[in-house]
């Protein structure tokens, strides 16, 4: 157990639909990063909050969005869905700041099925 | 821009056989770089890292990696496998001085250990 969870373990919905996943790090770690994993594409980075900030951004559609909050939990918001939306979300933590380039520690992902 | 090759997708072997997966990075300046594992079902865990010293580096399990700067390589080797080590294994690189601190993730290798 990496001490970061996810909910929900599983999402089904139907295209053009909209979902929310939640992630909530590890105690003491500021920094989040959600992940996505497709068959197609493998794991590709997604977005980076850290300490509620906005830190880095990579291949992340305009229909998605994400915030952290002051409790440092994060929210990734899928909108518009599509069936190749379909894919494992992965949330990630570390403590951030001088020990950015450290490791990361992932939760258990959240499977999410469009229709 | 960087990005990480693995070059075997699927990798079947013998228990007792020895392994090697290979993992050549594209960016030319400071890295870190990490093997994380993923379980049947389960979340990306940490095998091993390096950051500076000696590029020899154990792991968990009795993996290793190798470091060699000169070919941007960080081969994972084990000695002898064992059908717990069936999985899937990802090389992951994080690149200094790019403005964005997120793990370049190779496309994962499939190890399937026959007893």
């Amino acid at each position: 157990d990496s001490g970061v969870t996810q909910t929900p373990k599983h999402l089904i919905t139907a295209t053009g639909q909209r979902v929310t996943l939640r992630c909530s790090p590890r105690s003491g770690d500021l920094s989040v990063y959600w992940y996505q994993q497709s068959l197609d594409q493998g794991l590709q980075f997604l977005i980076q909050y850290y300490n509620g900030e906005e830190r880095a951004k990579g291949n992340i559609l305009e229909r998605f969005s994400a915030q952290q909050f002051p409790d440092l939990h994060s929210e990734l918001n899928l909108s518009s869905l599509e069936l190749g939306d379909s894919a494992l979300y992965f949330c990630a933590s570390n403590p951030g700041g001088v020990a950015e380039y450290n490791e990361q520690f992932f939760g258990p992902g959240t499977r999410l099925t469009v229709l | 821009a960087q990005s990480v090759s693995q070059h075997n997708h699927h990798v079947i072997l013998s228990e007792a056989a020895s392994l090697e997966l290979g993992c050549n990075y594209s960016y030319g300046g400071t890295v870190n770089l990490f093997w994380y594992v993923q379980y049947p079902g389960q979340h990306l865990q940490l095998l091993l890292k390096y950051f500076s010293g000696d590029p020899l580096v154990k792991g968990i399990k009795g993996f290793e990696a190798e470091f060699i700067k000169s070919k941007f390589s960080f081969n994972l080797r084990k000695p002898s496998v064992q059908w717990s080590d069936t999985a899937e294994y990802f090389c992951a690189v994080n690149a200094f001085q790019t403005g964005a601190n997120n793990l370049f993730f190779g496309t994962g290798t499939r190890l399937t250990v026959i007893p």
